[in-house]
């Protein structure tokens, strides 16, 4: 079965500043993998997903992920963050029977 | 982009009544759908995966007579929570999408229910 584990479960970042959430899967064959951001009191919205090719993708608002399957992680990352950005990110893995396994979630919360 | 809504996004009802949640999706013909409940602070847990025109799949532990699933067509599922009960309040998600795994879920804005 598949898994994802998100470490940190807060961060703060001051405006301007770069931001990186890590995920670690484990998924025995070729993950499917997706970023999600819900504001409070609100749905997911999709950041971005990797099925395959460039491991390096791109998202919505500026975010970015990198799928490195030595290290089963896919690091999330902005270069620098807004004050919109505070919200809740979830990172995901999808299996072949089209479920999503949801990490534990990551807090942002951004300073001024 | 694919746009999933549920209604209603805020239900207060009285202990041992039931509430129907609806979800819809307005763009795109989810031939399946997914349903999770999330407590504060946590993430989105699975209860059950909802196929038009068949029955639901729920996850260990969920219990079918209580989350009520229906998917009679390609753009709406609904969850029933029967009896309702204080321990029953939480705040519910729908997701759906074509149903390939190289595509991604759409998710609704969320339905709080507090149960008095």
């Amino acid at each position: 079965a598949q898994s994802v584990t998100q470490p940190d479960i807060h961060i703060t970042v001051s405006e301007g500043a770069s931001l990186e959430l890590r995920c670690n899967y484990s998924y025995g064959a070729t993950p499917y993998l997706f970023w999600y951001v819900q504001s409070p009191g609100q749905g997911l919205q999709l950041l971005l997903k990797y099925f395959s090719g460039d491991t390096l993708v791109q998202g919505i608002k500026g975010f970015e992920a990198e799928f490195k399957r030595s290290q089963s992680s896919f690091n999330l990352r902005k270069p620098s963050v807004h004050w919109s950005d505070a919200a809740e990110y979830f990172c995901a893995v999808g299996s072949n029977d089209y479920k999503l396994s949801f990490g534990a979630g990551t807090t942002v919360t951004v300073r001024a | 982009g694919a746009v999933v809504s549920q209604h209603p996004s805020w239900v207060i009802c009285k202990s041992g009544t039931s509430v129907k949640i609806e979800c819809r999706s307005l763009d795109f013909q989810a031939t399946t759908m997914f349903w999770y409940r999330q407590f504060p602070k946590q993430s989105l847990m699975l209860m059950a995966t909802s196929n038009e025109g068949s029955k639901a799949t729920y996850e260990q532990g969920v219990e079918k007579d209580k989350f009520l699933i229906n998917h009679a067509s390609l753009t709406l599922s609904t969850l029933t929570v029967t009896s309702a009960h204080p321990e029953d309040s939480s705040f519910y998600i729908c997701s759906g999408g074509p149903g390939a795994p190289n595509q991604p879920q759409h998710f609704g804005d969320g339905t709080r229910l507090s149960i008095l």
